[in-house]
Formats: structure tokens, C-alpha cells, sequence
């Protein structure tokens, strides 16, 4: 099993541009997260979903938008980058109910 | 929404030492909190978690306390290694979807 993988791994993006990041999941996992990481502000949710089809906006959603057609993957979209989004995203998935959280390696975005 | 506050930010201690690492939640119906150990460059890795309905859980040197009532709970790590050397984030779930983390408590253990 290859848990959470996430792509691309790195990324340096012009301010303006676009870009989606993949996160796909083997673990038949219903519940998956995008996270962002800054250093000295821990771990802050940008969306989630709970389900095939669902989205939710989590503590930091504006700039980003969110899909889940496949219960396995979930995108996170940047439709016009900005300095500010310059950060580590993780993805994780997770089963129904209370559980442990299955992070991917990261993605680490530049915006000049 | 729910806040969760993490202290202390930094802590170093020395080999052989314990460390704790205090967190407080604000939502009272949230039932699931898990601490996660991330090394440098590296992705967070769960080394331990408390349900609501329980008051303290150890495994080998790493325990973590809940105190429902007051709304905080605790990690102690005892006999600390070069090795426990890392950033350290608590959680917090209430039910089906988000967990919210503190910001998280860089410990250094000095050989």
C-alpha cells in the first residue's frame, strides 16, 4: 500500500498562475483533508470532505477551491496565486469516526 | 469553531529528562484527541491518542492525561531521547470530519 501520496512534491509558481495539487488514497478511506503548514502556526485545514461528491470549507479556505469525484482523490486548486499561499501543504485521509489522520509526504509551494 | 491552544512553543531538555507538553480545547463535545510527532522535513506521524471516554493511556515512555472537565489534556514523555528531538502537535475531533491542531511545540533533547 502507498498510503497518501501527494503531487507534485515541489512547485514555484509566479503570482497569477494556477495550479492543482493531487492527493490520492489507497486505504478506502472516507474522509480526506488538505492542510497548510507555516512555521510557528502548526496546522491549519483549508477544506475537507467527508464522502464521495462532499467538500466543507475548513479554517482557511479563500484562494483555494476543492473536488472529490473519486473517493480516492482530492484536489486542491489555486485559480490565481499569491505570495501568502507560499506554504507546505499536507494531504490526509482518514476512516469514519474518530481516528488517527494519514498524512502524505507534503507539498512544498513557492509563489514568487 | 474549535481552538486549540498548545504550550510551550519551544522546550529543551536533557537526555534522560521528562518533557510535557500541555494542550486546552474549547469545544466540550469534542471527544477525540491525538498527538502527532513530526521530525524535520518529514511528514506527522500519530504516536499516541485519547478518547473522551478514557482518563490517561500509556504506551512505553509516552503517556497522555485528559481532563474532560477542565478541557485539557497532556503528553509526558519520560527517559527522553536524542531521538524524541522533534516538533510535537496535539488535536482535537468532535464527531465525523475536522480536527483542529495546536501550533505545535519544537522539543530538543540534549545528549
Amino acid at each position: 500500500n502507498a498510503g497518501v501520496t501527494q503531487t507534485p512534491k515541489f512547485r514555484v509558481l509566479k503570482t497569477g498562475q494556477s495550479m492543482t495539487l493531487l492527493c490520492a488514497q489507497d486505504m478506502n478511506h472516507e474522509y480526506m483533508y488538505w492542510y497548510r503548514q507555516d512555521p510557528g502556526m502548526g496546522l491549519r485545514l483549508i477544506h475537507y470532505s467527508v464522502g464521495e461528491g462532499t467538500t466543507a470549507k475548513g479554517e482557511v479556505p479563500d484562494g483555494y477551491n476543492v473536488s472529490r469525484l473519486k473517493k480516492q482523490n482530492f484536489l486542491l486548486g489555486l485559480e490565481s496565486a499569491a505570495p501568502s499561499q507560499t506554504s507546505v501543504y499536507f494531504c490526509a485521509s482518514s476512516t469514519w469516526g474518530p481516528g488517527e489522520l494519514f498524512f502524505g509526504e507534503g507539498s512544498r509551494l513557492t509563489v514568487l | 469553531g474549535e481552538n486549540v491552544e498548545q504550550h510551550p512553543s519551544t522546550l529543551s531538555v536533557q537526555e534522560g529528562d521528562s518533557a510535557v507538553i500541555k494542550c486546552t480545547y474549547s469545544d466540550s463535545a469534542s471527544n477525540y484527541f491525538p498527538w502527532y510527532k513530526q521530525e524535520l522535513g518529514k511528514r506527522p506521524q500519530l504516536i499516541i491518542d485519547i478518547r473522551s471516554n478514557v482518563g490517561e493511556k500509556k504506551d512505553q515512555r509516552i503517556a497522555v492525561t485528559l481532563n474532560k472537565t477542565a478541557k485539557h489534556f497532556s503528553l509526558h514523555i519520560t527517559e527522553t531521547q536524542p531521538e524524541d528531538s522533534a516538533v510535537y502537535f496535539c488535536g482535537s475531533r468532535a464527531g465525523a470530519g475536522k480536527s483542529t491542531f495546536g501550533d505545535g511545540t519544537t522539543l530538543t533533547v540534549k545528549p
